[in-house]
């Protein structure tokens, strides 16, 4: 398996547009999370998917973000209106839905709001 | 709720000197711990975990971590240091109710030739 595939790797964009991030999960996993990492607020965890059914999005910044997980092997992240403050490295990860497992991270998508 | 706490923001070491990276944790019910690395530009790496049994857990690129129950701890050791470890270390802990996976604030290792 090629491991949590994200896309774009970099976005650069201006504030007030919309942004999509996109999230390929290792075959197999049920479990998906999205996770925001900056210098000042460290990993976050912004939402938690189990079996494509959003189990806590309570990390969810505000109103301007959402997330779906259409199918087992896809889920995006978009932000609208984008704003400088979301800029930040965005990363998926996936894991089998059980509390002992590890999770699997992607490279992460940086993102850039001007 | 569950959480991890990283107490130090870096710890630089010295090559070839054993190396500590605290953690502690706090968790009702039995606790699922888990050692990752972050190296630049790079996501998250699996190191090691804690799910039950021995105490002493081994894992990847030599590392290994503790758990200790009455210190509610989980420290990240290794007895040689390599300047290859110069990493971000996090500390995680998935939730015993709703199997989310909580990380710590991440530790800074520095590793001085």
């Amino acid at each position: 398996d090629a491991g949590v595939i994200q896309s774009p790797r970099h976005e650069v964009t201006e504030m007030g547009q919309e942004v999509t991030l996109r999230c390929k999960p290792i075959s197999g996993h049920n479990s998906l999370f999205w996770y925001r990492q900056t210098m000042m607020r460290g990993l976050e965890l912004l939402i938690y998917f189990n079996n494509n059914v959003p189990i806590d999005d309570s990390g969810m910044p505000e109103d301007r973000f959402s997330a779906k997980m259409p199918n087992a092997s896809f889920s995006t992240l978009k932000i609208q209106p984008s704003e400088p403050r979301d800029s930040a490295v965005y990363f998926c990860a996936s894991s089998f839905s059980s509390r002992t497992t590890e999770a699997f991270f992607g490279q992460g998508t940086r993102l850039t709001v001007v | 709720a569950q959480s991890v706490a990283q107490p130090e923001d870096q710890v630089n070491v010295a090559e070839g000197n054993p190396l500590t990276v605290k953690c502690t944790y706090s968790v009702s019910g039995n606790p699922y711990l888990f050692w990752y690395v972050q190296y630049p530009n790079r996501g998250l790496q699996f190191l090691l975990k804690y799910i039950t049994g021995d105490n002493l857990v081994k894992g990847s690129y030599g590392f290994e971590a503790e758990f200790n129950k009455s210190q509610t701890s989980f420290h990240l050791k290794k007895p040689s240091a390599l300047v290859s470890d110069s990493a971000l270390y996090f500390c995680a802990v998935r939730d015993y109710n709703t199997d989310k996976l909580i990380f710590g604030t991440g530790t800074r290792l520095q590793v001085f030739p």
